[in-house]
């Protein structure tokens, strides 16, 4: 079945930091990939997506790259700011277009 | 348009009591999610909608749990009776034809004493 594995957290950044938040799948096919951030008390918000190998998604300054030769989808920000501190999700859905398989979440602390 | 709208935000519950949790996909949409999220097990796909036929209840953790969609603008998720361990946020999702994410909305949070 599909699977998504997300490095361990907490992460804890000093502002300004570099950050990367590994996220490594398994599926059938060619999934479509995915970070959803979880602010607290509130939803998953899709902050990113990827539909095909080699594809990068983008948005407030993180950047993921639909890697398939190293099933990876790697989160990255050169520049955390304290408003980023939040739970990160990686997920995928497969070719059949089902639901959302997720990794356990990252949390992210950025500190001032 | 106003997103996924849950209903309550919030439910405290006694042991044995039925609970209902209600949703609002957005508009237009034809896919849809009920995910339960807590600290130990992460977020948990417990069943999906398609066109308001259930086409994968196999995260449903047992009989007490059932879930509804007799619209394509509605939808309920019922646990009775209810346990402490049930105690956890449970999110509703939709998805449109035309998009491969899924939106969410915010959330109830349960809790069973």
């Amino acid at each position: 079945g599909n699977s998504v594995t997300q490095m361990e957290g907490p992460v804890t950044l000093s502002e300004e930091a570099f950050l990367t938040i590994n996220c490594t799948y398994t599926a059938t096919g060619y999934p479509s990939l995915f970070w959803y951030v979880q602010y607290p008390g509130e939803g998953l918000q899709l902050l990113l997506k990827a539909t095909k190998a080699d594809d990068k998604g983008s948005n407030k300054g993180f950047e993921a790259t639909y890697r398939k030769e190293t099933t990876s989808f790697h989160l990255e920000k050169g520049s955390v700011q304290v408003s980023d501190s939040a739970v990160y999700f990686c997920a995928l859905t497969d070719t059949g277009r089902r639901a959302l398989t997720f990794g356990s979440g990252t949390r992210l602390q950025v500190q001032p | 348009d106003a997103g996924v709208i849950q209903s309550p935000r919030h439910e405290v519950t006694e042991m044995g009591q039925e609970v209902t949790l209600r949703c609002k996909p957005i508009s237009g949409h034809n896919s849809l999610f009920w995910y339960r999220q807590t600290m130990m097990r992460g977020l948990e796909l417990l069943i999906y909608f398609n066109n308001n036929v259930p086409i994968d209840d196999s995260g449903m953790p047992e009989d007490r749990f059932s879930a509804k969609m007799p619209n394509a603008s509605f939808s309920t998720l019922k646990i009775q009776p209810s346990e402490p361990r049930d105690s956890a946020v449970y999110f509703c999702a939709s998805r449109g034809q035309m998009n491969t994410e899924a939106f969410f909305g915010q959330g109830t949070r349960l809790t069973v004493v």
